[in-house]
């Protein structure tokens, strides 16, 4: 059964950097898929955060593209989230999902539990 | 980026029909593939998936749910509505990056 897990702090200072781990079990993330990060609002909005490929390669949205870093370490199946100079609006449930590679099947068909990260001094 | 609107709540009596809509601010469709799918979540737990493109039924999911729809709207139907679908419901879009979600519609019982 494929299982992901997000760790990480759950509260972070204003101007520092979040970072989250994602540990996949059930699916080596080099075999196939994206791998990606969500994230969640408070009042419910949600966006996808960007992913990165089975091969390494990664796509991030836009609106976070200066801020973010989503890397990998295969040798233990893990891949990370770093989001830097974090602000109160960074605020969220951050979920990481596997993400289908082609885009007829570009949606995430797997989750983790999800960790809520608090942004506050 | 395309936007997806969905309506905030839809209060349905159980044993009913609830129709549960998203529209897309430009097409999500490419041929006839509709780039639109469905997720639900349920307080303190991740989304699932519920439908991919727009009307095929996810693994696991019972045959009370369908989708359906086209270009810029769609449509999650779950009938009949039993207590255990008391949820949110999102959709989301993969026609083009940055892939969007809508704002989740919350099912409420009459």
């Amino acid at each position: 059964e494929i299982q992901l897990q997000e760790s990480g702090p759950g509260l972070v200072k204003p101007s520092q950097s979040l970072s989250l781990t994602c540990s996949v079990t059930g699916y080596t993330i080099t075999s196939g898929y994206d791998w990606s990060w969500i994230r969640k609002f408070p009042g419910n909005k949600m966006e996808w955060m960007g992913y990165i490929s089975n091969s390494g390669s990664t796509n991030y949205n836009p609106s976070l593209k200066i801020r973010i870093s989503i890397t990998r370490d295969t040798s233990k199946n893990q891949f990370f989230l770093q989001l830097n100079s974090v602000t109160t609006e960074d605020t969220a449930t951050y979920y990481c999902a596997r993400w289908g590679t082609y885009y007829y099947s570009s949606y995430p068909d797997y989750w983790g539990q999800g960790v809520m990260v608090t942004v506050s001094s | 980026d395309i936007v997806l609107t969905q309506s905030p709540v839809l209060a349905v009596s159980l044993g009913q029909r609830a129709t549960i809509s998203c529209r897309a601010s430009q097409s999500v469709s490419i041929s006839s593939i509709n780039l639109m799918h469905w997720y639900q979540q349920k307080p303190g737990q991740q989304p699932k998936l519920l439908i991919y493109r727009a009307s095929n039924l996810a693994s696991g999911i019972p045959a009370r749910f369908s989708g359906s729809g086209s270009g810029t709207d769609f449509t999650l139907t779950i009938d009949p509505v039993q207590a255990d679908d008391i949820a949110a419901y999102y959709c989301q879009q993969s026609r083009e990056s940055p892939f969007t979600f809508g704002s989740g519609t919350k099912l409420e019982i009459k």
